[in-house]
């Protein structure tokens, strides 16, 4: 089946750096992509929604200079946590959906720890 | 705007029994409903979904759920649960009338299987 794809699996930051988190459809094109936050034994809250090409259109309350995103290729998209603080310290969790077929695949998730 | 209701945290269950977890939902157009499992630290992994046809669906691990239209609800069924069936349980629902629509989840019901 499809595979999606993130990099890293765990990272741990300091205070005030930024991190960036690499999600990639391995064997699909994805005309869109999703970023999902996933805090301990809760649901996966939607962030952001990315199109190749296009500026991402963020879910409310989410802060958009806080949490840039890039969906650079129909293959590629990376969120970037700018200035971390202990608060944004979650999982983090990609999703594509297939040009070809309409399906959505997730990622396996990044474990960010801000410290 | 479509919403996704699991309004059982938890579910405990005995080693070869049945098992049922609960979702309902609420969408504007078609409802495209999907389950997912996620184990500790881990991505989901796609168990079943329904898009069209028959209400009863079957999917991965033994697993089925029924579509029921006039109550809206999709819930997730096992005959014969196994211990390792413990995990945390996602219904999902996509607005089926939009191409590449989101996907919103439900706040999740961790199953506890015990022996």
């Amino acid at each position: 089946g499809a595979v999606v794809s993130q990099h890293p699996s765990r990272v741990i930051c300091k205070s005030g750096t930024s991190v960036k988190i690499e999600c990639r459809s391995l064997d699909f094109q994805a005309t869109t992509m999703f970023w999902y936050r996933q805090f301990p034994k809760q649901s996966l809250m939607l962030m952001a929604t990315s199109n190749e090409g296009s500026k991402a259109t963020y879910e409310q309350g989410v802060e958009k200079d806080k949490f840039l995103i890039n969906h650079a290729s129909l293959t590629l998209s990376t969120l970037t946590v700018t200035s971390a603080h202990p608060e944004d310290s979650s999982f983090y969790i990609c999703s594509a959906i297939s040009r070809t077929n309409n399906e959505q695949f997730f990622g396996p998730g990044t474990r960010l720890t801000v410290l | 705007a479509q919403s996704v209701a699991q309004p059982e945290d938890q579910v405990n269950v005995a080693e070869g029994n049945p098992l049922t977890v609960k979702c309902t939902y609420s969408v504007s157009g078609n409802p495209y409903l999907f389950w997912y499992v996620q184990y500790p630290n881990r991505g989901l992994q796609f168990l079943l979904k329904y898009i069209t046809g028959d209400n009863l669906v079957k999917g991965s691990y033994g697993f089925e759920a029924e579509f029921n239209k006039s109550q809206t609800s999709f819930h997730l069924k096992k005959p014969s649960a196994l211990v390792s069936d413990s995990a945390l349980y996602f219904c999902a629902v996509r607005d089926g009338n939009n191409q590449g629509g989101k996907l919103i989840f439900g706040q999740g019901t961790e199953l506890s299987v015990k022996p």
